[in-house]
């Protein structure tokens, strides 16, 4: 079975820190990836993805992440984390249904506490 | 534009009472899911709609649950018997149709508490 790990549990870090959050998954096959993010008291909002092409994929806010997949891996970062970034921080890998299509496997997710 | 509404927003029962879950999911998406979250873990696959079929029920987790879609639009999760492990986020999310649909959009969750 597909699984998602997400080694740490807590990050706390102070502003202006680099963040480096890491995701490691266990798909052998052809793999689409995402990081979601959750604020505070909002729901679950893309982060970026990775479908193909460049393994450097850049979204908003200032992540950005790097499929390697010779460690199938996914680490999100960020050179320079703001108060903002507090939130928890989901990494995901499709995994395929019976029906043709593609269920989400989640990590368990990483909590980022930025200190002002 | 609108996204992936749900509802109710917060839903507390008492154990082994029946609750139904709404999800009205962006107009257009033929592709919804429904997922849950425990407290401290990550989100877990339920059930899949393409259109009004279910063709992926692999992850509901007993026979107490079950799920509906009208159309391409509004599903509703329906809990029956709660438990207090039933606890949990109930997330819908959808998305383009298949193949396309590995992006998905989610809702802010149903928070279900069973006592």
């Amino acid at each position: 079975a597909q699984s998602v790990s997400q080694h740490n549990h807590h990050v706390i870090l102070s502003e202006a820190a680099s963040l480096e959050l890491g995701c490691n998954y266990s798909y052998g096959g052809t793999v689409n990836l995402f990081w979601y993010v959750q604020y505070p008291g909002q729901h679950l909002q893309l982060l970026l993805k990775y479908f193909s092409g460049d393994p450097l994929v850049k979204g908003i806010k200032g992540f950005e992440a790097e499929f390697i997949k010779s460690k199938f891996s996914f680490n999100l970062r960020k050179p320079s984390v703001q108060w903002s970034d507090t939130a928890e921080y989901f990494c995901a890998v499709n995994s395929p249904l019976r029906a043709g299509s593609y269920q989400l496997t989640f990590g368990k997710g990483t909590k980022l506490s930025v200190i002002p | 534009g609108a996204g992936v509404s749900q509802s109710p927003s917060n839903k507390v029962t008492e154990k082994g009472k029946d609750v139904e879950l709404r999800c009205d999911p962006i107009s257009g998406h033929t592709a919804l899911y429904w997922y849950r979250q425990r407290l401290g873990q990550g989100l877990e696959f339920l059930i899949y709609f393409q259109g009004n079929s279910a063709p992926d029920k692999s992850g509901l987790p007993s026979d107490r649950f079950s799920a509906e879609r009208t159309g391409e639009s509004v599903s509703t999760l329906t809990i029956q018997r709660t438990q207090q492990e039933d606890s949990a986020v109930y997330l819908c999310a959808s998305g383009p149709r298949a193949p396309n649909g590995f992006e998905q959009y989610f809702g802010p969750g149903t928070r279900l508490t069973v006592t």
